[in-house]
């Protein structure tokens, strides 16, 4: 069974408006982390925000939000006032267990997303 | 403050020889991460160095198999490579520490084409 899915392989916005990145993930595990990357053309994972499994609150970076509902073992990430160089590969990743016994992340196989004027 | 280095940034072999990657990780951090990344897909954690042993792997035969130095930089290396290896490879870095985020933060890879 996948891990980490996502459901929408492209997504278009237009610029200036919110766009809602989907991520669901399956683990049996209480403790675990969620990450957003971000993958231009360029080929460099960049690190946009973290959600820990024991985190009371929805976790924020700037633009970026992540819809956390632990129930539905969900983990969105919502960008908002999109912006031309959002433009780029955007993966969602789980560290499965504690972070002080692994580090490995388990990626989706992610969503493209592209902003037009 | 330099990010995570990886060289070189392309490389072209042959089926049956052997590569070497490198990667240095971002200041301060201790714990190198490998991961494979084929075309159209999610990256695949290859495996992590820690106080210059392996210390966790993933799911990747004995032909995959690395190093780290001791100032925490580290090499991939490949031997008897397949059509198959030809993937973008991305070095991750983290500051190990308990009960942390471990952010792991990623260079932008090297991209081997084995023909």
């Amino acid at each position: 069974a996948q891990k980490i899915t996502q459901t929408q392989p492209g997504m278009f916005v237009q610029e200036k408006e919110a766009v809602t990145l989907d991520c669901t993930y399956d683990t049996s595990d209480p403790s675990y982390g969620l990450f957003w990357y971000k993958q231009p053309s360029s080929g460099e994972m960049i690190f946009l925000i973290y959600q820990g499994s024991y985190d009371q609150q929805n976790a924020t970076e700037g633009r970026y939000s992540l819809n956390f509902q632990k129930a539905r073992k969900s983990a969105n990430l919502v960008i908002s006032a999109s912006q031309l160089g959002d433009s780029a590969m955007y993966f969602c990743a789980m560290r499965e267990g504690p972070s002080y016994n692994t580090d490995k992340l388990i990626f989706g196989t992610g969503t493209r997303l592209q902003v037009f004027p | 403050d330099a990010g995570v280095t990886q060289s070189p940034t392309h490389l072209i072999k042959t089926r049956g020889q052997q590569v070497t990657l490198r990667c240095s990780p971002k200041s301060g951090h201790d714990t190198v991460s490998w991961y494979q990344q084929a075309l159209g897909q999610g990256p695949q954690f290859i495996f992590q160095y820690y106080e210059e042993e392996e210390r966790q792997r993933g799911n990747f035969p004995d032909r995959f198999s690395g190093h780290q130095f001791p100032n925490y930089s580290s090499e991939l290396n490949v031997n008897a490579l397949l059509l198959g290896d030809s993937a973008l490879y991305l070095c991750a870095s983290s500051l190990s520490q308990v009960l942390a985020k471990n952010i792991q933060y990623f260079g932008a890879g090297t991209r081997l084409s084995v023909l």
